[in-house]
């Protein structure tokens, strides 16, 4: 299986500010790299597929980028509703693999 | 609209077996893989596996060898997931989750189903 490694493992940022989570493969996955977005009680959403597009609807602030092992996720100007727990998930392997999350909380 | 909703709360004792439900509306049940994803308290996402509801066969994670059977019924436009002989790792929320046409993408999620495992 590909290790998803993500870091790092919790963050607290104030709304207005700009955060960066990376996420990180134990081999190369092309761009085969998706990003969600979970809150307590509810299901994930997606918000980026394919490393760097962003799924409709999906605010701008959030922007993905990578290629190959190494991948970021940037929230640019924090807002309320964006605090929440963020994992990666690789779509490059038949079995899937999730990183292990990264809580964004309040400072 | 797209919609996936799942069925209720399970209570399992340890070394029995539950099956969730997943009912889809809303789009072509037969043109996109579902997977199952679960999450235990205070722990991340696991990819427990896939079924196509054309009749491939499904496909999962090789820790679930032998304990998990997934299916669909087509003439309901519903997914199901059985995991037999539960421990108390077993314990989480169960998500279905729709796949982008065999993408990886996981665009539309149902509700979850919380199974407690415990004597």
């Amino acid at each position: 299986d590909i290790q998803m490694t993500q870091s790092p493992h919790s963050l607290f940022a104030s709304v207005g500010d700009s955060v960066t989570i990376s996420c990180r493969a134990s081999r190369g996955i092309s761009t085969y790299l998706n990003w969600y977005q979970h809150k307590s009680g509810e299901a994930p959403s997606l918000l980026i597929y394919g490393a760097s597009t962003l799924e409709d609807g999906v605010p701008s602030r959030f922007s993905g980028s990578g290629t190959g092992t190494d991948f970021t996720l940037t929230i640019t100007g924090l807002r309320p509703e964006d605090f929440a727990t963020y994992y990666c998930q690789q779509a490059y392997n038949p079995s899937i693999t999730f990183g292990g999350g990264t809580k964004v909380g309040i400072k | 609209q797209v919609q996936l909703v799942q069925s209720g709360t399970e209570v399992k004792e340890p070394g029995a077996s539950v099956k969730i439900s997943c009912k889809t509306s809303g789009y072509t049940f037969t043109g996109y893989y579902l997977h199952w994803v679960r999450q235990a308290p205070g722990q991340g996402l696991e990819w427990i596996g896939k079924v196509y509801p054309s009749g491939s066969p499904s496909f999962h994670a090789q820790k679930f060898q032998g304990r998990v059977t997934m299916s669909t019924d087509t003439s309901t436009t519903t997914a199901f997931l059985e995991l037999r002989s539960l421990t108390s790792d077993d314990a989480a929320v169960y998500f279905c989750a729709r796949d982008h046409y065999g993408s990886g993408k996981f665009d539309f999620w149902g509700q979850g189903t919380l199974v407690s495992v415990s004597s």
